[in-house]
């Protein structure tokens, strides 16, 4: 079993678009996380969610919206997509307490034509 | 704020050299710290933590030591293999609540045959 999944793996769209990631994690987690890697691979936090409150919210664009539904989902949604939006979003989960090893998936990269 | 500064890449070793990869960090207090691994088109993967000063991380043959004098966490492995290619994030959480990661810029590690 996959402990943290993301979908879509590939996903390509026209500027201006809406577009949401869905991710899930089984590890039992509190905690979850998106980051946004560029094209150089550098790896920027972007939110993070504790029991499905919000509790890191770096300064991002506020067409990017993080959704939580329930401990085990966090997705992405992100409105009016431009072209500097193009990158690979990793979900990750831990356990806030439990030795802080987060846990990542295996990325979604999104391409804005 | 918290930084983490690695060597800069890309790093280029015959099948069973001796690699070294720097690591140093700012924060205040005692962060832990972490090296993950990133394998072309993957997700990124826990490699070795350290929680505390003077502890050790090891996996895969591949060690770090948690040097708050020297506020480094070098990453090393005595022989290297094809298989080892990747790029290579230092890491770093800081002490207290909040639990998100701050990421050094990544080495790319290619290993010869």
């Amino acid at each position: 079993d996959t402990a943290v999944s993301q979908t879509p793996k590939y996903l390509v769209t026209q500027m201006g678009n809406d577009k949401s990631i869905k991710c899930e994690q089984n590890l039992g987690h509190d905690t979850m996380y998106w980051y946004k890697q560029d094209s150089k691979k550098f790896l920027k936090i972007m939110f993070s969610y504790n029991n499905k409150e919000l509790i890191i919210n770096e300064t991002v664009p506020n067409r990017f919206s993080p959704k939580s539904p329930d401990k085990a989902h966090l997705n992405l949604h992100i409105n009016s997509l431009e072209l500097g939006d193009s990158a690979v979003y990793f979900c990750a989960s831990s356990q806030l307490d439990g030795g802080e090893t987060q846990y990542f998936g295996p990325g979604t990269r999104l391409l804005v034509l | 704020g918290d930084s983490v500064t690695q060597m800069e890449g890309p790093v280029t070793l015959s099948e069973e050299a001796f690699l070294t990869i720097n690591c140093t960090y700012t924060a205040t207090g005692y962060p832990s710290l972490f090296w993950y691994v990133q394998y072309p088109g993957e997700g990124l993967q826990l490699l070795l933590k350290a929680t505390k000063a003077d502890d050790k991380g090891s996996n895969k043959g591949f060690e770090a030591t948690y040097r708050k004098e020297t506020t480094s966490f070098h990453l090393e492995k005595g022989s290297v293999q094809v298989s080892d290619s990747a790029v290579y994030f230092c890491a770093l959480t800081p002490s207290g609540s909040a639990r998100q990661l701050t990421f050094g810029s990544g080495t790319q590690l290619t290993v010869l045959p």
